[in-house]
């Protein structure tokens, strides 16, 4: 079945330091790949799509993407975080039975060490 | 600006009692969602309305309606909430041209409370 997957379920970095989210996905074909952010008690926001071309994709607030297909994956990054990056990160995929449809994974809580 | 729009942003209601939650948007988007999210979980995709057709997942309970009187307007109805239906509901939007992908844009969703 159809799946994303984030391994992290909490991460916490200094601020000033680089981040990587993981995020991997199963999907027979070419995936249709977002990345949302939701700070706490609000609703989500796109940070970034992967619909095809260029495997490094650009972002909102600084964060990059990068597509790989070889690995299923679709690893959130960004080099320096702020405080203000404190909030949880969901990687989620177009669905193949139903393109009205996103399947997202657990999520991914970032805490900042100040 | 264009936006989803979730009235109210807290909801308290008593075990038993019928609840309304209302999504509006500008975005003239044709599909409108319902997630419920519970906490430190993704959010739950409830249904969809795709223009003026409802899509009921399999496993939303029936305690669980939705209406769709425009375009612009969405409504949830909890019938007789319990103690398990306390969470943040989402509403989202998506333009959704045949043969195209396009991402969701979310509300800032509605907390509810049961007693």
């Amino acid at each position: 079945a159809q799946s994303v997957t984030q391994p992290d379920i909490h991460i916490t970095v200094s601020e000033g330091a680089s981040l990587e989210l993981r995020c991997n996905y199963s999907y027979g074909a070419t995936p249709y790949l977002f990345w949302y952010v939701q700070s706490p008690g609000q609703g989500l926001q796109l940070l970034l799509k992967y619909f095809s071309g260029d495997t490094l994709v650009q972002g909102i607030k600084g964060f990059e993407a990068e597509f790989k297909r070889s690995q299923s994956s679709f690893n959130l990054r960004k080099p320096s975080v702020h405080w203000s990056d404190a909030a949880e990160y969901f990687c989620a995929v177009v669905s193949y039975s139903s393109a009205s449809k996103i399947i997202f994974g657990s999520g991914t809580r970032l805490s900042i060490r100040p | 600006d264009a936006m989803v729009i979730q009235n109210p942003r807290y909801q308290v209601t008593q075990f038993g009692k019928p609840v309304t939650l209302s999504c509006s948007q500008t975005l003239n988007h044709n599909v409108m969602y319902w997630y419920q999210q519970k906490s430190s979980q993704a959010p739950k995709l409830l249904f969809h309305y795709y223009d003026k057709d409802f899509n009921n997942e399999a496993d939303t309970p029936d305690n669980f309606q939705s209406r769709r009187p425009n375009t612009s307007f969405c409504f949830l109805d909890i019938r007789s909430p319990g103690l398990g239906d306390a969470a943040m509901y989402l509403c989202a939007t998506t333009l959704d041209p045949e043969g195209s992908y396009n991402e969701q844009f979310f509300g800032p969703g509605t907390r509810l409370t049961v007693l």
